[in-house]
């Protein structure tokens, strides 16, 4: 079955700065690559997607990219503010076999003011 | 926007006495999940329903079982509770139409579980 390893665990930056988190997949038959947000104690909340036929995708300062033959996605914040602050997953949808997401286990992101 | 909506919010039940949570949806997805979450980890699956097909997590204790009796409600039932199944129970939605497209996730907002 799919794995989906994600890193960094914990990151800090300061307000204005960019943050990347990447995550691997195993499996090269997954076509589509969901990322979520998580604030504490609510629930996740899907912020930007990528499909295996697109290499990037944008939308206002998050933007995903997808390199296929490495196998790794990885989310890139901009002009990073104090809201940004929460823990991100990227996840891994797995067809083969049944349909469901694989996530990865987690980035803790601190946006200092 | 309550499309997924998960009842109770906060759910506090005894050791060893069954509990049920519930989860219904307004956006007609087709497949319907049960997620574990305990603090900050990964969501967990336990198990999820394609249409009226239930599958099973192969590591999912039997102590967890789940109905889903329509296409809107889904329910998790723990028959006997330890304090180890203290966590945060997420339900999500997703629409499936078949080969290899896929949708993301329509999360509800969670229930908390806690084991006295």
């Amino acid at each position: 079955g799919e794995n989906v390893e994600q890193h960094p665990s914990t990151l800090s930056v300061q307000e204005g700065d960019s943050a990347v988190i990447k995550c691997t997949y195993s499996d090269s038959a997954s076509n589509y690559f969901p990322w979520y947000k998580q604030e504490l104690g609510k629930r996740p909340q899907l912020i930007i997607d990528i499909r295996s036929n697109v290499g990037e995708k944008k939308d206002q300062r998050i933007a995903v990219t997808l390199n296929k033959t490495a196998k790794h996605f990885s989310l890139h914040i901009t002009e990073t503010q104090p809201e940004d602050s929460a823990v991100y997953f990227c996840a891994a949808l797995q067809t083969s076999g049944t349909y469901k997401y694989i996530f990865g286990t987690g980035t803790r992101l601190k946006v200092l003011a | 926007d309550a499309m997924v909506i998960q009842n109770p919010r906060y759910q506090v039940t005894q050791f060893g006495k069954p509990v049920t949570l519930s989860c219904s949806q307004t956006l007609n997805h087709n497949v319907m999940y049960w997620y574990q979450q305990k603090s900050s980890q990964a969501p967990k699956l336990l198990f999820h329903y394609y249409d009226k097909d239930f599958n099973n997590e192969a590591d999912t204790p039997d102590n967890f079982q789940s109905r889903r009796p329509n296409t809107s409600f889904c329910f998790l039932d723990i028959r006997s509770p330890g304090l180890g199944d203290a966590a945060m129970y997420l339900c999500a939605t997703s629409r499936y139409t078949g080969g290899a497209k896929g949708y993301g996730y329509t999360f509800g907002s969670g229930t908390r579980l806690t084991v006295v």
